[in-house]
């Protein structure tokens, strides 16, 4: 069990675009549609930002997207806010039927 | 609306036990997949084990099998986590989640603190 891997920390500066990665294996990012994307601000708990690789919750900005390639996952945040600073970690389902997350990225707006 | 209230967290010295609480509210609970998932002190998640609807289907990490077993009565609407021989790496919050597929998780409790410590 593995983590996937994440950067430790991106940066952005407002309005741009930003992208982190989530890279696994053929036994769960490379295997299965399940990646999942969460928001988590210092002291509260995790928010779904993204399902199914590409999928967006009700009530979640346009400004985050997901896709896959291969055994790698991507979450991109569009129109960079400040809000947005905080980190955020990519999940997976596995070939053993249990979870893997990434180790998490930072995500700092200058 | 959709609540996961979580408790039982506490301190607790190396080799003990402890139970975890998660009480649901707001939805069909017996219709979902359950979850914990703790997250160590400045640290990122792990899952930690889940549960099917019926509590028929059971899955562990490698560091809490044979330790922790979770469980969930329908009747109660309410998941719990039995945790034993309790280790100083085990020191995390403990999160309850509801599984909407494939264990992706809409809603989440608030979190209860386990700190194990002489």
């Amino acid at each position: 069990q593995s983590a996937l891997t994440q950067p430790a920390s991106v940066s952005g500066s407002p309005g741009q675009s930003i992208t982190i990665s989530c890279t696994g294996t053929s036994s769960d990012v490379g295997r299965y549609n399940h990646v999942s994307w969460y928001q988590q601000r210092p002291g509260k708990a995790p928010e779904l930002m993204i399902y199914d690789v590409s999928k967006r919750p009700s009530g979640v900005s346009n400004r985050f997207s997901g896709s896959k390639s291969g055994n790698t996952a991507s979450l991109t945040i569009s129109g960079l806010q400040a809000e947005d600073e905080t980190d955020y970690y990519c999940s997976s389902y596995t070939r053993s039927n249990t979870l893997v997350f990434g180790g998490g990225t930072k995500l700092t707006v200058l | 609306q959709v609540q996961l209230v979580e408790s039982g967290g506490g301190l607790v010295t190396p080799g003990g036990s402890l139970r975890l609480s998660c009480a649901a509210s707001g939805f069909s609970f017996s219709d979902h997949y359950m979850t914990w998932i703790r997250q160590a002190p400045g640290k990122g998640l792990e899952w930690v084990s889940h549960i099917s609807q019926s509590g028929n289907v059971i899955y562990y990490s490698d560091s809490v099998k044979g330790r922790f077993t979770i469980s969930r009565d329908n009747a109660k609407n309410s998941l719990y986590l039995q945790m034993n021989s309790l280790r100083a790496e085990d020191t995390a919050v403990y999160y309850c989640a509801r599984d909407q597929g494939w264990l992706q998780f809409g809603y989440w409790g608030q979190g209860t603190l386990v700190t194990v410590s002489s």
